[in-house]
């Protein structure tokens, strides 16, 4: 497709296991954004990836949480040892551009409802 | 933390026009100012981008006065169907990136 694909659209686990998130962006989208909405709440910016550069893990809330991005197209975001504050939507989203410059609109997936019991 | 500043909620009623304003105090030279509309259980999409004076498209206006340190949305004769959660964006520079953060945004609610 041509949009921004993310999978699982929903996942329920149990407190303490692993999950992993994936997202494909739209292809030739140099930059990949990862988002977590709390119910209610705002978007919680978590990790950006611009290229081939070093991602920014600046909002990342713990070690449990970490993505990767392979071959600068699909991206993982896996969190440990889940907790049931990690219970959120995970948004994907891909941009052409960097940051707040011309063509960095960003284009985001339907995202992946978490629910840890 | 983002670079913006919003109203938390606006109400309208239905034809009338809405603008909401936001505050960018600290936007960098090259950065274009975005907006997003989110509905619920939506991801956020596009509204319009702008750099400076007046952008104009089939669904909103963006004013962006000369010395760029805010910006207004207009929403021309709103509807039901306009109510959301609207997001102003520039640039965030912390750490050496250049990524978008988001806000709180704007919760508009129109009423019939």
């Amino acid at each position: 497709g041509a949009g921004v694909s993310q999978s699982p659209s929903n996942k329920v686990t149990e407190k303490g296991k692993d999950v992993e998130l994936r997202c494909d962006p739209i292809s030739g989208h140099t930059a990949l954004y990862w988002y977590r909405q709390s119910l209610g709440q705002g978007l919680e910016f978590l990790i950006y990836f611009q290229g081939n550069s070093a991602p920014d893990k600046s909002g990342l809330p713990s070690d449990r949480f970490s993505a990767e991005r392979t071959g600068g197209s699909v991206s993982t975001l896996t969190i440990q040892r889940t907790q049931q504050e990690d219970s959120a939507v995970y948004l994907c989203a891909s941009s052409l551009g960097r940051g707040g410059a011309v063509g960095g609109e960003l284009f985001f997936g339907e995202g992946s409802r978490l629910t840890v019991l | 933390l983002a670079k913006t500043t919003q109203p938390i909620s606006m109400d309208s009623y239905e034809g009338q026009e809405v603008n909401i304003t936001c505050s960018h105090n600290n936007i960098a030279t090259n950065d274009y100012i975005t907006w997003y509309q989110q509905f619920p259980s939506q991801g956020p999409r596009f509204i319009i981008q702008g750099y400076k004076t007046k952008v104009t498209n089939e669904v909103a206006s963006l004013f962006i006065p000369a010395d760029r340190k805010s910006s207004t949305l207009s929403l021309p004769r709103v509807s039901l169907s306009d109510t959301a959660v609207y997001y102003c964006l520039v640039g965030d520079y912390a750490g050496g990136y250049n990524k978008l953060i988001f806000g709180a945004g704007t919760r508009l609610a129109v009423h019939p």
